[in-house]
């Protein structure tokens, strides 16, 4: 059974923080892992792929950073505004298995 | 146009029925998802399909069969409704190129 941990479970912060939490995933047979948004009362939207080794990828206010030797990824949101109020998932692609594991995800509050 | 459509949005049913929900994507990929929101609002793969034919089946109980009569559609038959069934189930279908899932907006099931 493959682990994708996410930490912290929820997070609160102010309107203008910076804030970033983390994925950790199994660190042999790296294949991609995928960073995604969910909304309350939506569904999941792709926001990175990442796939290297040292990759950094960023998307407006938001970037991620993998780490595939020590297996985790970070995500990043510079001054949160309440728009980026969402859990936001990471998955990790297993090939062999054919499948994503998804993280339970961070779930975000940015209060005004 | 949706991407991956889900119908219905919403589902109300008295237990032991038998109900089925519908996903259809128009984005030309092989391989599609349904997954289950669970009560920890977890997101947990059920079955793929490739072309087809059934890759993954994460050992969800045999009242549930997925059938994919061509590759746009992946359907959910669900026997014998129980309580527990009720949550929100996503179906997804996957750009092998951009390594990339993409979400249906969920079905709402509510099993009385």
């Amino acid at each position: 059974i493959l682990n994708v941990e996410q930490s912290p479970q929820s997070l609160h912060v102010q309107e203008g923080d910076s804030t970033n939490f983390t994925c950790s995933f199994p660190s042999s047979n790296f294949y991609a892992l995928h960073w995604y948004r969910w909304e309350t009362a939506k569904s999941p939207e792709a926001l990175f792929v990442m796939t290297l080794n040292g990759d950094e990828k960023k998307k407006g206010r938001i970037s991620a950073t993998l780490n595939t030797k020590e297996g985790y990824s970070y995500l990043y949101i510079k001054g949160s505004q309440p728009e980026d109020s969402a859990t936001y998932l990471c998955a990790f692609r297993d090939p062999n298995a054919g499948k994503s594991t998804f993280g339970d995800g961070t779930t975000l509050t940015v209060k005004p | 146009d949706t991407a991956v459509s889900q119908t219905p949005k919403y589902l109300v049913t008295q237990m032991g029925n038998d109900k089925s929900i519908k996903c259809e994507q128009n984005l030309g990929h092989d391989t599609m998802y349904w997954y289950k929101q669970d009560s920890k609002k977890f997101l947990k793969i059920m079955f793929s399909y490739n072309n087809k034919e059934l890759i993954i089946n994460e050992t969800v109980p045999n009242r549930f069969s997925p059938k994919s009569p061509d590759k746009a559609h992946l359907n959910l038959h669900i026997n014998s409704l129980e309580l527990g069934d009720s949550a929100v189930y996503f179906c997804a279908s996957r750009d092998r190129a951009k390594e990339t899932q993409y979400f249906g907006p969920g079905t709402r099931l509510l099993v009385l």
